[in-house]
């Protein structure tokens, strides 16, 4: 069974602040990775995917991928308030499937 | 552009009784996903349609079907509900052959069984 482990949290940043969410993966072929922004009583948004070892920037937003340790992380650079969410990793294999696996997520909140 | 649309956004039923949930597509979006939200279980995949047809299938009972419609909207069936079936239902679509890459996902139906 194809898992994705997430740290439910809540992780808490001051303002400005870096934030790092992680998570893993069981399935060793995975091949897209991707996080999702949640905020309370709204539907997952897409913010990052990631396919290739190494780092990926999008503003204030990085993924990171390590497929050897089977570990991905999204970190939040000049942390916001307006941050303060669900964040969603999700994992999906290639080979015609395109259903990602969901973790839990990992709620994190910016304080002023 | 519009985005995906659901409806109803709350639906309250008893136990035993059918739902019927709806999803409109974003326009030139041929696939539809079906996910469940249940508090502390985080998103759950249930069903998949691409051009009309069911692609794949999440781990859950019979009782839930659906289907995909010729302007690609979606409906999801749950029958003979049961109590645990409470949870948001997430309604997601994306472009062909695009897959999680260009998935939204609409504002959620939140049924409760009472």
């Amino acid at each position: 069974q194809k898992e994705v482990e997430q740290n439910s949290g809540p992780l808490s940043v001051p303002e400005g602040a870096i934030a790092s969410l992680n998570c893993t993966y069981s399935d060793r072929g995975s091949q897209s990775f991707f996080w999702y922004r949640q905020y309370s009583g709204k539907s997952p948004e897409l913010i990052m995917f990631i396919y290739s070892n190494g780092d990926k920037e999008d503003g204030r937003f990085t993924a990171q991928l390590n497929k050897a340790s089977q570990y991905v992380s999204l970190l939040i650079r000049d942390s916001q308030p307006s941050d303060s969410a669900t964040y969603l990793c999700a994992v999906s294999t290639s080979g015609g499937s395109y259903i990602p696996t969901f973790g839990r997520g990992t709620s994190l909140i910016v304080h002023p | 552009e519009a985005g995906v649309t659901q409806s109803p956004t709350h639906l309250i039923k008893t136990r035993g009784q059918q739902a019927t949930l709806r999803c409109s597509p974003i326009s030139g979006h041929t696939s539809v996903y079906w996910y469940q939200q249940a508090l502390g279980l985080g998103l759950q995949f249930l069903l998949w349609y691409d051009e009309g047809e069911e692609r794949n299938r999440g781990n859950f009972p019979p009782r839930f079907s659906g289907r995909q419609f010729p302007n690609y909207s979606s409906e999801l069936n749950v029958n003979a509900l049961e109590l645990e079936d409470s949870a948001l239902y997430l309604c997601a679509s994306s472009l062909p052959g695009q897959g999680a890459r260009t998935q939204y996902f609409g504002p959620g139906t939140r049924l409760t069984v009472l």
